[in-house]
């Protein structure tokens, strides 16, 4: 079984702050998917990185795929009260018709006030 | 990206009965999973929808409790069965192509 751990669990930081969630495991995972959920939503998709060492980057929002494809982070800069939400790293095993997502625990953030 | 729409979005139900939850796809996708998750927690895999053929459950979900269709590519439904206050969660549909899966706004469940 394939484990996805993710840091923080939970996260509070005032407006402005710079942040970077990890997810680690011992697997290689052929891509990796970052996801942000607001209550009463389903997860929604923010980026997929697929070849170690990837950088991609969305706004804000800087996402890596390690090297050995085993860790990813995420890291937001001066973060704002829309970043607020829960943020899923995600791995996945293979494609075609194997394709399977391991999720992380998740990462809850929050801005204080 | 696909658009994934779930009805209902929120049930209260009582104890013993059952609930199908019905998961709608804009476009066609190669796989449709179906997940459960407690508020601010991960997601739990509960089975793979399979088009035409009994869908694929993980560890501790069996097809009884949480019978599965996908008559289509585009359509699943998932039933939690003789539900108990246990079963009260969030249930999820996503639909996958390529590398990307993509999920649904999902359904809560509140059993009395």
């Amino acid at each position: 079984t394939q484990l996805l751990e993710q840091s923080p669990q939970f996260l509070s930081i005032q407006e402005g702050e710079n942040l970077t969630v990890y997810c680690n495991s011992s697997s290689v995972f052929s891509s990796l998917q970052w996801y942000r959920q607001e209550p009463g939503e389903g997860p929604v998709l923010l980026v997929t990185v697929v070849t170690g060492g990837e950088v991609k980057k969305l706004k804000r929002l800087t996402f890596q795929f390690g090297d050995a494809r085993k860790d990813s982070s995420l890291h937001i800069t001066a973060a704002q009260p829309g970043d607020t939400g829960l943020y899923l790293c995600a791995g996945a095993n293979s494609g075609g018709s194997n394709y399977k997502l391991t999720f992380g625990k998740g990462t809850l953030l929050t801005m204080n006030p | 990206s696909a658009v994934i729409s779930q009805k209902p979005s929120r049930d209260i139900c009582q104890r013993g009965t059952s609930l199908t939850i019905q998961c709608q796809v804009d476009s066609q996708v190669t796989m449709m999973f179906w997940y459960r998750q407690q508020p601010g927690q991960s997601l739990t895999l509960i089975a793979t929808a399979n088009q035409g053929s009994e869908a694929t459950y993980e560890s501790g979900f069996v097809i009884d409790k949480f019978p599965i269709s996908r008559p289509n590519l585009t359509f699943s439904t998932l039933t939690v069965s003789n539900m108990s206050p246990e079963d009260s969660s969030i249930y999820l549909c996503s639909g996958a192509g390529g590398n990307e899966q993509f999920f649904g706004p999902g359904t809560r469940l509140t059993v009395l």
